[in-house]
């Protein structure tokens, strides 16, 4: 079954550092998404991507986030100057959005650390 | 109002009995709703989507929709301990052009051998 694979799966950086999470989405699906869940908390919504650019952000998503997908698979959220408070786990998602079910698929996570 | 509201728990259910699970949605969340479940550190798995009013069954699992009361239940069957987890509500956000998904904060759930 098609799986959104995230790397790493955990990274411990120092306050101040920037930081790449990588995810590559489902073949066919249209839209990437990127979810952050801080422990004990609810999954909340960064970001969206389609076509090659942002559809919608949420007011978290701060100038310090940026998303791209530089090679047609990847697709990455960079952190630019991480605080504590960006200590979370980072789901990526994608959704096909075509006839048929629309279901978005999360991976694995990746459990950001910031010291 | 939260866009979508669940209570936290956790909810305690002994093995074999029926657990009720639900969740109320605000004017900002459409008609399309999930239940996922989340194990501790790991990532959400969709149980069941429902878009119409009404039931919708797969398994030991029913989901219930209430569009005129805002309303979304997810029932579990012949709970198993293997059902203890994290359940979390979500919706499609209306004014979203890009999909946009919202959770509840989720419904802990323990089933108890």
């Amino acid at each position: 079954e098609p799986e959104v694979t995230q790397t790493p799966s955990h990274q411990v950086t120092q306050m101040g550092q920037e930081v790449i999470l990588r995810c590559v989405p489902i073949s066919n699906h249209l839209y990437f998404y990127w979810y952050r869940q801080i422990l004990g908390q609810k999954v909340e919504f960064l970001v969206s991507f389609y076509n090659n650019e942002i559809s919608e952000k949420s007011e978290i998503f701060d100038d310090q986030f940026s998303v791209e997908r530089p090679d047609g698979s990847n697709f990455t959220l960079k952190i630019r100057s991480t605080k504590l408070e960006d200590s979370a786990m980072y789901f990526c998602a994608s959704i096909y959005t075509g006839p048929g079910a629309n279901v978005l698929t999360f991976g694995a996570g990746s459990r950001l650390t910031v010291l | 109002q939260k866009e979508v509201e669940q209570n936290s728990g956790p909810l305690s259910v002994p093995e074999g009995a029926i657990a009720s699970l639900n969740c109320t949605y605000s004017d900002r969340v459409s008609q399309s709703f999930f239940w996922y479940r989340q194990y501790s550190g790991k990532s959400p798995e969709l149980i069941m989507s429902i878009y119409s009013n009404g039931d919708k069954e797969d398994g030991r699992f029913t989901a219930q929709l209430n569009k005129a009361s805002q309303y979304v239940s997810l029932l579990i069957r012949d709970s198993q301990p293997s059902d203890s987890a994290t359940y979390l509500c979500a919706g499609r956000g209306l004014y979203s052009s890009a999909s946009k998904i919202i959770f509840g904060s989720g419904t802990r759930l323990s089933i108890r051998p």
